[in-house]
């Protein structure tokens, strides 16, 4: 069955340390995306691609890169870790072409602390 | 950007029908609204989509006003297993320079009743 992925599940890395987020679909989706949920705020767009080398800011980029180099992978890169960047990160695709619109299917979610 | 405001919880009895209603008054031309469930330690799951009148599927419906400043989400008989967090989201107008914006409620809270 197609799904989409997320590495690690959980992670604790140090302030100033550079840290990947993974995640792979296996649905050939065009458009993906990162988001991160912290208490309070719910969910907030980091970055979304909608297709192979293309990439987008979302309304709490800074700090974050991604890069999109096939279909399946939209890695997250978080430069130099921030305390501030201690939450869970979600990633999600979508296969509709009008470009935000149609569902979009989550991974399962990575929690990273930044201690 | 469009703002979106939800209440922060609900309850409801089992077999009530719950209306989840989301504000989001600077809502764009192009403008999508949709909707979300996510349970603990899980994903968002879509639920439903709208863009103006009445959307339904075989699980909720979705109802917008003419003038889209705002939606409701309803559910008919809820159960026990309907508890989770729901989220609308409201996305997809042009906002220029390539970039799209989307830009989810802070979720509501519904919690079933035996």
């Amino acid at each position: 069955d197609a799904e989409i992925t997320q590495s690690p599940r959980h992670k604790i890395t140090e302030t100033g340390r550079q840290v990947t987020l993974a995640c792979h679909q296996t649905w050939n989706h065009n458009n993906m995306f990162w988001y991160r949920q912290d208490l309070g705020h719910g969910l907030r767009l980091i970055h979304y691609s909608y297709g192979v080398q293309d990439t987008n800011k979302g309304e709490v980029s800074d700090g974050y890169s991604v890069s999109r180099s096939n279909t399946e992978d939209l890695p997250l890169t978080l430069e130099s870790a921030a305390s501030s960047q201690t939450s869970v990160y979600f990633c999600a695709s979508s296969e509709s072409t009008n470009a935000v619109g149609g569902e979009q299917f989550f991974g399962p979610g990575t929690r990273l602390t930044v201690l | 950007l469009a703002k979106t405001t939800q209440p922060i919880s609900m309850d409801s009895y089992e077999g009530q029908e719950v209306n989840i209603t989301c504000s989001h008054n600077n809502i764009a031309t192009n403008d999508y609204i949709t909707w979300y469930q996510q349970f603990p330690s899980q994903g968002p799951r879509f639920i439903i989509q709208g863009y103006k009148t009445k959307v339904t599927n075989e699980v909720a419906s979705l109802f917008i006003p003419a003038d889209r400043k705002s939606s409701t989400l309803s559910l008919p008989r809820v159960s026990l297993s309907d508890t989770a967090v729901y989220y609308c989201l409201v996305g997809g107008a042009y906002s220029g320079a390539g970039s799209y914006q989307l830009t989810f409620g802070k979720g509501t809270k519904l919690s079933v009743i035996p």
